[in-house]
């Protein structure tokens, strides 16, 4: 069973920084494209960033590209983001997201950025 | 950058009822379109895949045409737990643009 499991969220400063994680499980993690999709509070999905297989390709949303860091390990079959200099509309529902067509994610994980 | 519009952003409908929602692409995505809904507080789920394949374990009263730029997910026979939040998503390329939505609501 595939499985996608965030962790990492939480309240943070504006100007702050997060490193969120995903630990995938039940299904060859080295073989997919990963995505971090996100979901502000009574909002529609926003997808964030994509990192291929090898981590040869990567691509960001405008809207973080500069602060926001995607990798992935797959010898531990992680997926992170980094996220620096936060500010508050980046306050959201970050989920992990497996290949292009989106058919897997995780529960997602909350990152609050608040004074 | 590829820009999802949908609509209509609402839609009323009751059980038993036959509703369509268009998905336009702002250039050529072929058929690289996928349909998901989502239910409050839950993660979304994919229910159409390359504009007209049915996801595994969803009902066939789902259905997608199109391909282009212009794209139609149509439900038929609408039961109460189809009521939710619908997106086209674009696959075609990075980055992979959603739809606003469509809150499709109990009449």
């Amino acid at each position: 069973e595939v499985q996608l499991v965030e962790s990492g969220g939480g309240l943070v400063k504006p100007g702050g920084s997060l490193r969120l994680s995903c630990a995938a499980s039940g299904f060859t993690f080295s073989s997919y494209t990963m995505n971090w999709v996100r979901q502000a509070p009574g909002k529609g999905l926003e997808w964030v960033s994509s990192i291929s297989s090898t981590s040869d390709y990567i691509h960001y949303a405008d809207s973080v590209k500069g602060r926001c860091t995607i990798s992935r390990d797959n010898t531990e079959n992680s997926l992170f983001l980094q996220m620096n200099s936060l500010r508050a509309e980046d306050t959201a529902v970050y989920y992990c997201v497996r290949d292009v067509v989106f058919a897997y994610w995780g529960q997602g994980t909350l990152v609050t950025v608040s004074s | 950058d590829i820009q999802m519009t949908q609509s209509p952003s609402s839609l009323s409908a009751s059980v038993g009822d036959r509703v369509s929602i268009s998905c336009r692409a702002s250039q050529t995505i072929s058929r690289f379109l996928n349909w998901y809904h989502q239910k409050p507080g839950k993660a979304p789920k994919l229910l159409i895949y390359a504009a007209s394949s049915l996801q595994n374990g969803v009902p066939s009263r789902f259905s997608g045409s199109g391909s282009g730029t212009d794209f139609t997910l149509t439900i038929t026979n609408l039961q109460p737990e189809d009521f939710a939040t619908y997106y086209c998503q674009q696959s075609h390329s990075a980055p992979f643009t959603f739809g606003q939505g469509t809150n499709l609501e109990i009449k």
